[in-house]
C-alpha cells in the first residue's frame, strides 16, 4: 500500500468556523508534510512531523495549527482563517526525514474561505 | 535562501524527446527531486539525483551536475498522458535533508 489518504476532498468554510484535514498513511513512514499550493503555482511546505514531532514550522500563521496524534495519522487544524488561504492543501509522507526519501503525496483537499 | 529556475512552459510532439531544465542556487544541496503533477492531482515521483550524472528510469531520465547547479529531466516517446506539470525540487539545508523546495514547475503539452 503505497497510498496517502486526505479527508475530506473538497472543503467551503466562513471566516469564523473552525474545521480540520486529516492525512492517513500506512507505510510505516515517520515523517510526514503539510503543503499548501496556490492555482498554477508550486507546492509550499507549511509543517513536516519527524517521529510525531514537530520538525520545521515554516512561519506559519497560528490560524493553522498541526497535529500528529500517531505514526499514521497528520491533522491540521483551521480556526479563523482568510480569503487569501483558499488552496489545495497537500499531506505528503516519507520513510524517514533524512535526505534523498521519495516524498508520497495524497491527493490534497480543496480548500475555500468565504 | 532558495532559488530554482524552470521554465514556465514548453510544448513539444507526440513521439518525440522533450528536455526540461532547472538551474538552482542554494545555501547547501542534499540531492534533487523531479515530480510530475497532472492538474488536480497530487504530485508523484519521478527521479532523485544526488550524484553527478545520468539516472535512467524507462521513458524518464534525469541529469544533475552539481558544479553548475543544473539538472535536466529528459522525456522519451512522448505520450499524450505526459502532458503535465513538472516539477524540480531541492532539499537543502537549513532545515533537514528532506525539506522540499521546489522550483515554479513547466507546464508541458503534447500535441499529436
Amino acid at each position: 500500500d503505497t497510498e496517502v489518504t486526505q479527508t475530506p476532498k473538497h472543503l467551503v468554510m466562513g471566516m469564523t468556523n473552525k474545521k480540520s484535514l486529516k492525512c492517513e498513511q500506512h507505510m510505516g513512514h515517520r515523517a510526514m508534510y503539510w503543503y499548501k499550493q496556490k492555482a498554477k503555482k508550486p507546492p509550499e511546505l507549511m509543517f513536516v512531523y519527524s517521529y510525531e514531532k514537530l520538525s520545521i514550522n515554516e512561519s506559519v500563521p497560528s490560524r493553522f495549527s498541526p497535529e500528529c496524534p500517531n505514526s499514521s495519522l497528520l491533522n491540521l487544524h483551521l480556526h479563523a482563517l482568510q480569503p487569501e488561504d483558499s488552496a489545495l492543501y497537500l499531506c505528503a509522507s516519507s520513510q524517514r526525514l533524512a535526505g534523498g526519501r521519495e516524498q508520497y503525496f495524497g491527493p490534497g483537499t480543496r480548500l475555500t474561505v468565504t | 535562501g532558495q532559488n530554482i529556475d524552470q521554465p514556465t512552459e514548453m510544448t513539444a510532439t507526440e513521439g518525440a524527446i522533450v528536455q526540461i531544465n532547472c538551474t538552482y542556487q542554494t545555501s547547501g544541496f542534499n540531492g534533487l527531486f523531479w515530480y510530475q503533477q497532472h492538474a488536480g492531482e497530487a504530485p508523484t515521483f519521478l527521479s532523485y539525483n544526488v550524484l553527478d550524472g545520468l539516472e535512467e528510469k524507462g521513458r524518464f531520465s534525469s541529469f544533475l551536475s552539481r558544479s553548475k547547479g543544473y539538472s535536466y529531466l529528459l522525456l522519451k516517446e512522448l505520450q499524450m498522458k505526459d502532458s503535465a506539470s513538472y516539477l524540480c525540487a531541492v532539499t537543502a539545508p537549513p532545515g533537514g535533508g528532506n525539506k522540499l523546495t521546489f522550483g515554479t514547475g513547466t507546464q508541458l503539452k503534447v500535441e499529436l
